[in-house]
C-alpha cells in the first residue's frame, strides 16, 4: 500500500532563519507531488505541484521554494522565513488522472 | 466570485440528526468532485468522491448538480465522531490542480 511521510511534524524558527520539510511517497511510482499551506482559520492554498523530478509549477509569489530531486521525494524550502510563513504545511501526492489527494500529516511552521 | 465556496458554519446539531452541506463550483469545465473531512490540527482526508449520478457510502450521501455547479454531502443519524471540518474539492483537470473550498465546520451534540 501507499504511504506518505512528512518531517518535521512540528518547529518553531525565528524569522530570517531557513526552512527545510522534507515528504517521501512510498508504494507507487511518478506520483503527482504538492505542497500546500493552510493558515490558521484559512483553507488550502496550493504552493507547489510536481509532475515529474526537477518539473515544479509554483501557484503563488513567494518566498518559498521547491524541490524534486527523486521521484518519490519533494522538498520545500525557503532561505529566509517572514512571519506570514507560518501556518500549516501538507504535502501530498496524487495518481495521475484522479484528482484525488493523500495527505501527509502535516509540519506545523511558527515563525517568531 | 470564489472558485469553490462554502458555508463556513459552524454547523451545530444533535446526535441522530441529518445534516447536509452545500459547496458552490464557479468554473463549468470542472471534471471530479470529492469531500474531505478534517480534524482539528490534522491532515485532510479523503471522505468520498462524488459521482454524476450521486452515491452513498453508509450514512453519507454525496450529489453533483452541473447546471447549477455545486455538490451537496447528506449526513444522516450524526454521531458524536462525526464532528469536523468538511471541505469541498474541485478539479479542473489540466495539470491535476485541485481546487479546496475553506470547509464547513460540524459540530454534533450529544
Amino acid at each position: 500500500s501507499q504511504t506518505i511521510h512528512q518531517w518535521p511534524a512540528t518547529l518553531v524558527q525565528p524569522v530570517g532563519s531557513p526552512l527545510s520539510l522534507e515528504c517521501t511517497v512510498e508504494g507507487t511510482s511518478n506520483p503527482n507531488l504538492y505542497w500546500y499551506r493552510q493558515a490558521a482559520g484559512r483553507g488550502l492554498q496550493l504552493l507547489f505541484y510536481s509532475v515529474g523530478i526537477g518539473q515544479i509549477s509554483s501557484e503563488v509569489p513567494q518566498n518559498l521554494s521547491a524541490s524534486r530531486p527523486q521521484d518519490r521525494q519533494f522538498i520545500l524550502s525557503s532561505k529566509k522565513l517572514l512571519l506570514s510563513d507560518s501556518g500549516f504545511y501538507l504535502c501530498a501526492w496524487s495518481i495521475r488522472g484522479t484528482g484525488e489527494l493523500f495527505f501527509g500529516e502535516g509540519s506545523r511552521l511558527t515563525v517568531l | 466570485r470564489k472558485e469553490v465556496e462554502q458555508d463556513p458554519g459552524p454547523f451545530n446539531v444533535p446526535e441522530g440528526a441529518t445534516v447536509a452541506f452545500n459547496c458552490t463550483y464557479s468554473n463549468s469545465a470542472s471534471q471530479s468532485f470529492f469531500w474531505y473531512r478534517q480534524d482539528c490540527r490534522k491532515e485532510p482526508k479523503l471522505l468520498m468522491s462524488v459521482y454524476s449520478s450521486g452515491n452513498e457510502d453508509g450514512r453519507f450521501t454525496a450529489q453533483l448538480n452541473r447546471a447549477s455547479q455545486y455538490i451537496s454531502l447528506l449526513i444522516r443519524d450524526s454521531k458524536l465522531s462525526d464532528s469536523a471540518t468538511y471541505l469541498c474539492v474541485v478539479n479542473a483537470g489540466g495539470y491535476q490542480k485541485v481546487t479546496f473550498g475553506t470547509g464547513t465546520k460540524l459540530q454534533v451534540i450529544p
